[in-house]
């Protein structure tokens, strides 16, 4: 059984348009997050969400905007794409704040 | 700001040595502290996580963490081609609402047969 997964794995899409990223965990676990890898690697944290509550959100431009229907899922979503928003988006999940992180397969976006 | 540094390499290992990878970081306040290994294309996956200080083992890695330093390492022992990979060194602070990992830039290990 798959502990985070994402979907969809891969997503081409024009500058402009709203686009949508799901994740869901099955490890029982109270905190999810969103991370960008960019073209370099870099792994940067985007958002968390602890019991349904954002508490992080490091300077991420509000086209951006996180949606969690449960514990078990954190969508995000994704307005007006803009070419830099290419990159690999990870979602993982966590037992506690501080708690070890596991990662989802990852969504490559490409915004033509 | 919080940073995490970590020497790029490539870090090249001969087939069955040790592997030593370093990472330094800025924040005293960071609590936790976790290695994440990544393939190409692949997400990272955790090797070890580690909370205070001194040594950690599990199988052929060894985590070491020294606070006064701000310094954490990972051993890798009798190193396989499988274990070439970039090296992802991660820190959080736990509390104060900052829960998200901080990572370095990697190290890309590359184990030669």
């Amino acid at each position: 059984d798959t502990a985070v997964s994402q979907t969809p794995k891969y997503l081409v899409t024009q500058m402009g348009n709203d686009k949508s990223i799901k994740c869901e965990q099955n490890l029982g676990h109270d905190t999810m997050y969103w991370y960008k890898q960019d073209s370099k690697k870099f792994l940067k944290i985007m958002f968390s969400y602890n019991n349904k509550e954002l508490i992080i959100n490091e300077t991420v431009p509000n086209r951006f905007s996180p949606k969690s229907p449960d514990k078990a899922h954190l969508n995000l979503h994704i307005n007006s794409l803009e070419l830099g928003d290419s990159a690999v988006y990870f979602c993982a999940s966590s037992q506690g704040r501080g708690g070890e992180q596991f990662f989802g397969p990852g969504t490559r976006l490409t915004v033509l | 700001q919080k940073e995490v540094e970590q020497n790029s390499g490539p870090l090249s290992v001969p087939e069955g040595a040790i592997a030593s990878l370093n990472c330094t970081y800025s924040d005293r306040g960071s609590q936790s502290f976790f290695w994440y290994r990544q393939y190409s294309g692949k997400s990272p996956e955790l090797i070890m996580s580690i909370y205070s200080n001194g040594d950690k083992e599990d199988g052929r890695f060894t985590a070491q963490l020294n606070k006064a330093s701000q310094y954490v390492s990972l051993l890798i022992r009798d190193s396989q081609p499988s274990d070439s990979a970039t090296y992802l060194c991660a820190v959080n602070i736990a509390g104060g609402g900052a829960d998200g990992l901080t990572f370095g830039k990697g190290t890309h290990l590359i184990i030669q047969p």
